[in-house]
């Protein structure tokens, strides 16, 4: 079954303590995104990548990292995470340069306290 | 910048009664829109993609509109079920390879 999966799915943590969300897709799809959504701000795009090794910023890039070392994965990195990036997370992904149909992950839900 | 809304936030209606869903953005250049459907504590399903030269796209009891001189797409929804109900998001791209910028959402109930 063609999908994108994210883990974990929830997630509690304290300020400051590293972690990472992965991101796998088993479509072969070139262009993988991350987004934020919050009540009121709507979804926001953290991150994302048209290839191995090729990553740009979206609209919120502060307090994250990502990475693409395998077409397949595209973790996000939370180095020292605050409470401000308490959200819903999803991953997203894309035949070639993102212009086609996206699709999502089922989401992560973090709250750091 | 791009913004782009849709109005309304919610809507309610009976079962059988036909879905209109209103986006609207402030930049008419945009290279395509799509449409989704999030149900609640889930992710994201594509609905439909409109590409900038297109009106139209159809799938099912879906129809969606693009009118890009006036910013305006609408989503048609015929004959509608409580299965129906979620939030419906839509979401327009720039440009080839640009980001996608969300509208906030219309949440829908279809009452049985």
């Amino acid at each position: 079954e063609a999908q994108v999966t994210q883990n974990p799915r929830y997630l509690i943590t304290v300020t400051g303590k590293k972690l990472t969300v992965t991101c796998s897709q088993n479509m072969n799809h070139e262009y993988m995104s991350w987004y934020r959504q919050d009540p009121g701000l709507g979804l926001r795009q953290i991150y994302y990548s048209m290839n191995v090794e090729v990553t740009d910023k979206g609209d919120v890039p502060e307090g994250y990292k990502v990475s693409r070392k395998e077409k397949r994965n595209f973790p996000l990195i939370l180095e020292s995470p605050s409470p401000n990036q308490t959200s819903l997370y999803f991953c997203a992904s894309a035949r070639g340069t993102g212009d086609n149909e996206q699709f999502f992950g089922p989401g992560t839900r973090l709250t750091v306290l | 910048k791009q913004e782009v809304t849709q109005i309304p936030a919610a809507l309610s209606v009976p079962e059988g009664e036909n879905l209109v869903l209103n986006c609207s953005f402030t930049d008419s250049a945009i290279y395509n829109l799509q449409w989704f459907r999030q149900d609640p504590g889930k992710g994201l399903t594509s609905l439909l993609l409109i590409q900038s030269s297109q009106r139209e796209q159809t799938s099912g009891r879906l129809n969606a509109s693009l009118d890009k001189s006036s910013g305006r797409s609408t989503l048609y929804i015929a004959a509608s079920q409580p299965g129906d109900s979620a939030t419906y998001l839509c979401a327009v791209r720039k440009a080839a390879g640009n980001k996608l910028t969300f509208g906030g959402g219309t949440r829908v109930l279809v009452k049985p």
